[in-house]
């Protein structure tokens, strides 16, 4: 099973500054495999990238992914106020298994 | 818009079985798998298993003894079994659909329903 740490554990910044996050895997992860979620409390994860740069239906051109390999980055170029939430990475792997990061909580 | 509901028990004997339901509406179940998750502070986002329109289904390894996921397209509803429950299967339960052709992600959710495992 492939294991994914994200970091940092959190993250503080303010709207408008640019966020970086990292996720990186135990093993090699194929680009198309490789997604990006926010999640606020009470809500259900929100799909914001997936197959490493794609972003989902509805998601500003603030959000970008990048990355190859084991390494991977969430880039949001200038935080927004509804910004600040939980963010995980996700990789679909061997035995068609999905799992998740620890999460990068985002706070002002 | 696809829009996801979970249903079911709020809180489970221990040793029982947990049974959930995800009603599916705005759209086809067709030519979609569909998918369990679950979320505990303890172990993060947890990958249940998936269910494909045809009714081929994938699990976790790790729990795929205790694991059944089924499919009823003519209600458009699927559902969790998850046998011989303990506290550690307290969590919120979510129900989600696994990604479009060429999407390896859940891109709809449910809101989530929680489930507490107590006697």
């Amino acid at each position: 099973e492939i294991v994914l740490t994200q970091s940092p554990g959190t993250l503080s910044l303010s709207p408008g500054e640019r966020a970086t996050l990292s996720c990186r895997a135990s093993q090699t992860v194929s680009p198309m495999h490789l997604a990006w979620y926010h999640q606020k409390p009470g809500q259900p994860p929100r799909l914001l990238i997936y197959g490493t740069s794609n972003r989902a239906t509805g998601i500003p051109d603030r959000f970008s992914g990048s990355g190859s390999g084991t390494d991977f980055t969430l880039t949001i170029s200038r935080l927004e106020p509804e910004d600040f939430a939980v963010y995980y990475c996700q990789q679909y792997g061997s035995s068609a298994m999905y799992t998740f990061g620890q999460g990068t909580k985002l706070e002002i | 818009q696809v829009q996801l509901q979970e249903s079911g028990p709020g809180l489970v004997r221990p040793s029982e079985t947990l049974s959930l339901t995800c009603t599916v509406s705005g759209g086809s179940m067709n030519s979609h798998f569909w998918a369990w998750i679950r979320q505990s502070p303890g172990k993060g986002l947890e990958y249940l298993g998936s269910i494909y329109s045809n009714g081929i289904t994938n699990y976790n390894p790790s729990l795929k003894s205790r694991v059944t996921i089924s499919l009823d397209t003519s209600k458009n509803q699927f559902s969790l079994r998850l046998r011989s429950v303990t506290a550690a299967d307290t969590a919120v339960y979510f129900c989600a659909r696994d990604g479009i052709s060429g999407v390896f992600a859940m891109d709809v959710w449910g809101q989530g329903t929680t489930v507490t495992v107590s006697s």
